[in-house]
């Protein structure tokens, strides 16, 4: 099976613009989250998706907004770019097989955002 | 709330050098454990992960086992390789919280030859 895909891989914008990265989960998986890493403040949770829903959300301002499409596949967009914002962005998918918390969470490579 | 601590890195071994890295948890049900690894320029791989107290993870010489008494999981190899050197982190999930991952701030380690 292909691993999870992110695109693009690399994207420079500058302030006060907005950016969508796209997020394709493992075949099969129907729970996908996003995570914001920075050196400053480690990995950070943005919010996950399961079957087109938001189920869960970090604590991160309503700029950072995210959907999932009918086959799974998840769009983040981030709004009004700050310097901050630099970060790398990796997606997560699980297949949600199991109820008790055991299914493993399986990464992208990630996006690397550099906001000007 | 449910939360990871790991200890503060970075850490620098020598080859061949035996590894502890310790992570504690927090947690109010019935986590599944989980250790990832980061290489650079990577995203996170999945390294080991145990789903009960007193499971044993392991993988490529890596192991952990899942105490619950002392709420710990702590992350060890007898002997590390330059290979080893990335980004380790410590994470938790379960069912009480919506099956959200909580990771902790990972550990960077390096290993000299």
């Amino acid at each position: 099976k292909a691993g999870v895909t992110q695109t693009p891989r690399y994207l420079i914008k500058t302030r006060g613009q907005q950016v969508t990265l796209s997020c394709s989960p493992i075949s099969g998986h129907r729970s996908v989250s996003w995570y914001q890493q920075t050196p400053g403040q480690g990995l950070q949770f943005l919010f996950e998706y399961f079957s087109e829903t938001q189920r869960n959300k970090g604590n991160f301002p309503g700029r950072f907004s995210g959907r999932q499409f009918s086959n799974s596949r998840s769009e983040m967009n981030v709004s009004t770019l700050e310097l901050g914002d630099s970060a790398l962005y990796l997606c997560a998918s699980r297949p949600e097989l199991h109820s008790g918390g055991t299914d493993t969470q399986y990464f992208g490579p990630g996006t690397r955002l550099t906001v000007l | 709330g449910d939360s990871v601590t790991q200890m503060e890195g970075p850490v620098t071994l020598s080859e061949e050098a035996f590894l502890t890295i310790n992570c504690t948890y927090t947690a109010t049900g019935y986590p599944s454990l989980f250790w990832y690894v980061q290489y650079p320029g990577e995203g996170l791989q999945l390294l080991l992960k145990a789903t009960k107290a007193d499971d044993k993870g392991s993988n490529k010489g890596f192991e952990a086992t899942y105490r619950k008494e002392t709420t710990s999981f702590h992350l060890e190899k007898g002997s590390v390789q330059v290979s080893d050197s990335a980004v380790y982190f410590c994470a938790l999930s379960a069912s009480n919280t919506g099956n959200q991952f909580y990771f902790g701030t990972g550990t960077s380690l390096t290993v000299i030859p």
